[in-house]
Order: C-alpha cells, then structure tokens, then sequence
C-alpha cells in the first residue's frame, strides 16, 4: 500500500513571501499521479496543482510550482508571492493509474497547516 | 455549471442509530468517491463508484455503505452509529468516462457533511 508523509504540521509565513511544503511518499509503483489539494476553512477540498509520474519537467500553475524528485519520492510544493488568501491545509495526495482491486482513491497525506502573516 | 452539493451539511445522531448521506455529483459526471476526515486518521478513502457499480472501496466495516443511482446521485450509509464516526464526509465527482482511466480525471469535491455522533 502507499503511504504520504507530510513532515510539516503547521508552516508560517510573511506575505509576498514563499514558501515550501515538503511531502514523502512510498510507493513500488512506477507510474501514478501526485496531487497538491488545498483546503481553506470551508473545508472544501481544491486542486492546486497535479504532477504525472512519468513526466520530468516540474508542473506549475501560476504562483504554485512543484519539485518532484521521483528517485527521492518526493514532492514538495513552492507558493510564490504569498497572499492572504493561500492560508490554508495542504494536502499531498498520491493516486495510482491502475484500477480496481481494492482502495484505488486518492492516498492523502496529514496535512500542513499554512499560516499568512501580514 | 453547479458544483458537487452534499446534504446535509449538518447531522448529529446518537450512538447506535443509523445515517444516510447524499452527493449531487456535477452534471453529466458520473463517477462518484467518498472521503471521510477526522482529526485522527486525516482523509481516508470510503468507496468509488462509477455507472451505479461499487469499483473499488476502501479499508471500512461493513457498517459503511454506499450506493449510486442512475442519474449518478449517490448515498452513503452508515449503520449502527459509533462514536468514532464523528467526522467530515466528504464527496467527490468525476468526469470519467473510462475506469480504466480514473487517475487521468480530476475529482472535484463538495462541501461536506459534518456528522457528529453523541
């Protein structure tokens, strides 16, 4: 089975800043896709940013771009430019491309708090 | 286009009783997954469904079930309620046309229902 790993509880910092959440995930598989979610006091759940194993080039999207180092297993994502309205829990999420025989939603890792400052 | 709504938003039951939920799926999608959160486990993958069939679920008791009618709404249920049970469930839809092609399809979640059981 997959596992996440998001080392980081809770992370601060100052607006216009940026920021990196850092996330670890195991896995025997060679292809899957990993996922950033955000998700604000509303709870509802929002995808940032995706990443196909099999691609090497970083995705990126606006001020979220992600470093995926796929030997490491890691996935960190970077926020540029810092705004109030990226505070937040970031969820790294893993999914595998095979379907079917047993749990085949998306792995989530337990989360990191982001924090703005002002 | 309408997002995936939950109803309720809002339940509290006691101990021993049962619940049921529902998810309005985006039109014209049709492949629907559940996520319980809680404090403690964070997010865990319930059950996916896709054309009104169970394609995959997750490690629950068989207290937890779910079912998909043909305009893609879907139920979860929850019998012989636990304490344990309090938790944001949340919804979350598919355009996915293939299941062999799952991962490729972004899941797009809904607000939740907070189920908090006394």
């Amino acid at each position: 089975a997959q596992t996440v790993t998001q080392s980081q509880p809770e992370m601060s910092v100052q607006e216009a800043e940026t920021v990196t959440l850092s996330c670890t995930y195991d896995t025997s598989e060679s292809d899957y896709y990993l996922f950033w979610y955000k998700q604000p006091p509303s709870r509802q759940m929002i995808l940032v940013i995706r990443q196909e194993a099999y691609k090497q080039q970083n995705a990126t999207e606006n001020r979220f771009s992600v470093n995926f180092q796929k030997a490491a297993k890691s996935f960190s994502l970077k926020i540029s430019d810092s705004q109030l309205g990226d505070a937040a829990m970031y969820f790294c999420a893993y999914r595998s491309p095979f379907s079917g025989g047993g749990a085949d939603g998306l792995t989530f890792g337990k989360g990191t708090h982001l924090i703005i400052q002002p | 286009k309408a997002g995936v709504t939950q109803t309720p938003r809002y339940l509290i039951k006691t101990r021993g009783q049962q619940v049921t939920l529902s998810c309005s799926p985006i039109s014209g999608h049709r492949s629907v997954s559940w996520y319980q959160q809680t404090p403690g486990q964070g997010l865990q993958f319930l059950f996916e469904y896709f054309s009104e069939t169970q394609r995959n679920k997750g490690n629950f008791p068989g207290r937890f079930s779910g079912r998909q009618f043909s305009n893609s709404r879907s139920e979860m249920n929850v019998s012989t309620l636990e304490l344990g049970d309090s938790a944001l469930y949340l919804c979350a839809s598919s355009s996915m046309k293939d299941p062999g092609l799952a991962v490729h399809y972004e899941q797009y979640f809904g607000p939740g229902t907070r189920l908090t059981v006394t």
